[in-house]
């Protein structure tokens, strides 16, 4: 059973960098396989930030774009966000998921619990 | 602001049926992309419960039923029970974005 876990800061200063790593078990972070964030303001929808494969090929949200990396860790079967210049609109809960191919596109088969980030000075 | 559309709440008695649409355009939904659906009960990570417009991952109970045509798609939940009781997504990829996009999300109460 592959299992997801968040880890970061819980609180981070507008304009600072938010940065978290989600480690995977249960299966290899190098298998032929996209890992995805996404993330959910307090009481509104879910927004897909961008995904990353093992080789470090990336995809990122347009809206995103300019203050989003990702990056993987193969040694540690994990994959990280950062997400620079953020102010209080990056608040949110934020899911690492893992992508499965389905036809002609993929769907998010396993999620992290989620983790709080709160931007606030 | 998502290019995926739902309604923001459906509800119904115990036992009837509901359904809850995913309306969106050319280039999502109607360029082929497949639409899954996601149940995010309170306070936890969302859970695939349809892929592929119309296939049940094991364990999901046949109450819950997907379907596509031209640039919507929809949701049928069966049979409506208590623990049905949460939000539900559409998600998609729209090429024009090059971007996985979700619906706007709809709550269901269970009245």
């Amino acid at each position: 059973q592959v299992q997801l876990q968040e880890s970061g800061p819980g609180l981070v200063k507008p304009s600072g960098t938010l940065a978290l790593t989600c480690a995977v078990s249960g299966g290899s972070i190098s298998s032929s396989i996209w890992w995805s964030w996404v993330r959910q303001p307090p009481g509104k929808g879910l927004e897909w930030i961008g995904d990353i494969y093992h080789s470090g090929s990336t995809n990122y949200n347009p809206s995103l774009k300019s203050r989003v990396t990702m990056s993987v860790d193969k040694s540690k079967n994990s994959f990280s966000l950062r997400l620079n210049s953020v102010t209080a609109a990056d608040t949110a809960v934020y899911y690492c998921a893992r992508e499965t191919y389905s036809g002609s596109d993929s769907y998010f088969d396993y999620w992290g619990q989620g983790t709080l980030v709160t931007v606030s000075s | 602001q998502s290019v995926l559309t739902q309604p923001p709440s459906v509800s119904g008695a115990p036992g009837q049926r509901v359904t809850i649409s995913c309306t969106g355009s050319s280039s999502n939904i109607g360029t082929n992309y497949d639409v899954h659906w996601y149940q995010q009960l309170p306070g936890t990570a969302p859970k695939v419960l349809i892929y592929g417009n119309t296939n049940r991952p094991s364990g999901v109970p046949d109450r819950f039923s997907g379907s596509k045509s031209g640039t919507s798609a929809s949701l049928a939940i069966t049979g409506l029970q208590a623990e049905d009781e949460a939000d539900y997504y559409c998600q998609s990829y729209d090429s024009s974005l090059s971007s996985r996009v979700f619906g706007t999300g709809t709550k269901v109460t269970v009245l």
